[in-house]
Parts: C-alpha cells; structure tokens; sequence
C-alpha cells in the first residue's frame, strides 16, 4: 500500500513486548489530546483520548500518560502483537481550542 | 466503521483539471473536514465544515474551496488541479469541534500528472 511515513521515526518491538510511543505538544492551553493508530492504506483510527484534567487514562490494553508539566504525552502498548503494526499520531486541539492540530506520527514495527 | 464514505477512492488527473471529491456520512454528525496527508507532514487541515453551508479554511486551503449543502454530504473541489496537490485526502467528522473525537474515511488518492 502507499506509505504515509518516508521519514517518520520507527518503533520496532518484539512480539509480546510492550511498545511505549511518545509525543511532544506545544500548546499550553490543549485539553484535550488523542490518539490514532493508521494501518498502510486505510484511515486513521481513534484509539484512546484524555483530557487535560487527567494524567491517566487506560483502554484495552492501552494506556495514554499525560504529563502537563513538560508538555508530553504516551501511548503504551501492552503485550504488543503483529497487528499492531502501523502508524501511530498523537493529536491536540489547537490554540483556539476548536480543532485538531496533529504529530508527524511514529512508526511501530512488531517482530515475530 | 464510522459511516464515512468517500468517492472516488482513486483517481488520476490531469494537471489543470477540475477535481471533485465526495464525503458522505451517516452519522448526522455537525463537524466536517478535509484533510490532506502527506510524507513526513502528518495531517493537515484543508476546509471545514460546522453546518450547513457553514465552512471555514484550514492551514493549507488554498487551491480548494468546499461545498455543504446538505448535512450528510461535504464535497472538496480542486477547480485547476496541480502536481503539488497530489496526496492522500481524508474527510472525517465529529459530534463538536476540539474536545471531541473526530473519526476518519478510508481516504481518496489523488495523483496529478
């Protein structure tokens, strides 16, 4: 399918692992943030989303850290499988707090 | 799935063409967008809609102008294409604006030759 990450950082993992992905916002004043996953060829996929009163927020077999201090936030993977395989955007809403402002995204690769 | 369709999926044009691509959802969502995918830039915002006939432009608009005219339906025109409008676009929508997940169609690949 067509590629959608030429220069996008990489991920690898083995199977079974768990996979950390990190992102770095710039807008202070986001409270809102979230997380796509998008496989080759196909559209992006809400995986799991927080709010800035949060730190917190767990999903099936997801998790998403938020760190307000030093404006950062993660997506854990737990038990990573081959499936997981794709690119994966971290999203916050912008300066006016009405749209979506995305990440370059970050490439996972899971080894069998 | 979402109950977002596009059309055309793929479609390869001529430079200097009119272009027209379709979103239709049916979900009765309020929000509508545009985005354009590209290597290395992630997503970007080309047009969105917040009602009926109610639009407003993204970070990177120029070149394509949007049409709402009914709530299920957002349409993306390209009225002289340009190879530098060759990409990945995808319509999603969502319930609200900013603090609300917005869901995504399966994407429409443009080539401009």
């Amino acid at each position: 399918g067509e590629s959608v990450g030429l220069h996008l950082p990489t991920l690898s993992v083995q199977e079974g692992d768990n996979s950390i992905i990190n992102c770095a916002y710039s807008n202070s004043a986001s409270d809102y943030f979230i997380w796509y996953k998008q496989e080759s060829g196909k559209g992006p996929q809400f995986i799991i989303d927080i709010r800035s009163n949060m730190d917190k927020r767990q999903g099936q077999r997801v998790t998403v850290l938020l760190n307000k201090t030093v404006k950062h936030l993660s997506l854990q993977i737990a038990a990573t499988q081959p499936g997981d395989s794709a690119v994966y955007f971290c999203a916050e809403n912008d300066e006016y707090g009405n749209k979506l402002v995305f990440g370059a995204g970050t490439i996972l690769r899971v080894k069998s | 799935d979402a109950g977002i369709t596009q059309s055309p999926r793929h479609k390869v044009t001529e430079t200097g063409t009119p272009v027209t691509l379709r979103c239709h959802q049916t979900e009765n969502h309020r929000y509508m967008y545009w985005y354009r995918q590209d290597p290395g830039h992630g997503l970007r915002l080309i047009h969105y809609s917040y009602g009926v006939k109610d639009t407003d432009k993204g970070e990177v608009s120029d070149g394509y102008s949007v049409s709402r005219s009914k709530t299920e339906d957002f349409l993306l025109t390209l009225e002289s294409a340009t190879s530098s409008q060759t990409s990945v676009y995808f319509c999603a929508i969502s319930d609200e604006t900013g603090g609300n997940t917005i869901y995504f169609g399966e994407g429409s690949w443009l080539t401009v030759v």
